[in-house]
């Protein structure tokens, strides 16, 4: 079974630009999570979607954004970008029991964006 | 919210040496997850353990989760563990809630 991907790995931006990145959960996850890791803050939840709707969301401004489609793929943008949103951005997914708990969470590699 | 600890945060080993990575959190959980980040940046599960002990080859995990605490044991660690372990946890409660991360325990294993 495939793992989760995310696309693009790398991605250098400057300020004020938006970005989209893409996350595919592994097949048959209907969950899938964004996480935000930098040095000074560690590993922050930003944001869930569950059946195309978001389920939770973390403490992040507007500027951050997701969606995810039929197909359970999940995109998250970025608008007006600032220095500070360098970092390595995670999506997991996992796969939710029919009571709507979810379980154990599995990683994709990641996309490294930086923001000049 | 739920406060997620990690101790040592770092650690420093021979190789062959055994070692143990404790994480204490600060109310129920219903998930508990330990994680090795590897260089590149992606999180490997190690264990999906919210209560009992599990093994994994050298690698072997136990959460107590009435005393809240979790336990990650590398016995005859070799280089190639070297990274930042990361435990994380979901909080009990309605519905889901979102993993929570410790700061990690970096390991270094030097031949």
């Amino acid at each position: 079974k495939a793992g989760v991907t995310q696309t693009p790995r790398y991605l250098i931006k400057t300020r004020g630009q938006q970005v989209t990145l893409s996350c595919s959960p592994i097949s048959g996850h209907r969950s899938v999570s964004w996480y935000q890791q930098t040095p000074g803050q560690g590993l922050q939840f930003l944001f869930e979607y569950f059946s195309e709707t978001q389920r939770n969301k973390g403490n992040f401004p507007g500027r951050f954004s997701g969606r995810q489609f039929s197909n359970s793929r999940s995109e998250m943008n970025v608008s007006t970008l600032e220095l500070g949103d360098s970092a390595l951005y995670l999506c997991a997914s996992s796969w939710t029991g029919t009571s709507g708990t979810n379980n154990e969470q599995f990683f994709g590699p990641g996309t490294r964006l930086t923001v000049l | 919210g739920i406060q997620v600890e990690q101790s040592p945060p770092d650690l420093i080993l021979q190789e062959g040496a055994n070692s143990t990575l404790r994480c204490n959190f600060s109310d129920s959980v219903n998930n508990l997850q330990w994680f090795h980040q590897n260089p590149w940046g992606q999180l490997i599960n190690l264990f999906y353990i919210p209560s009992g002990t599990k093994q994994n080859g050298r690698l072997s995990a136990t959460t107590v989760a009435t005393e809240r605490y979790s336990l990650l044991y590398i016995s005859s660690s070799q280089t190639t563990d070297s990274g930042v372990y990361f435990c994380a946890v979901e909080e009990s409660g309605w519905g889901n809630t979102p993993l929570v991360f410790g700061k990690g325990t970096r390991l270094s294993v030097i031949a």
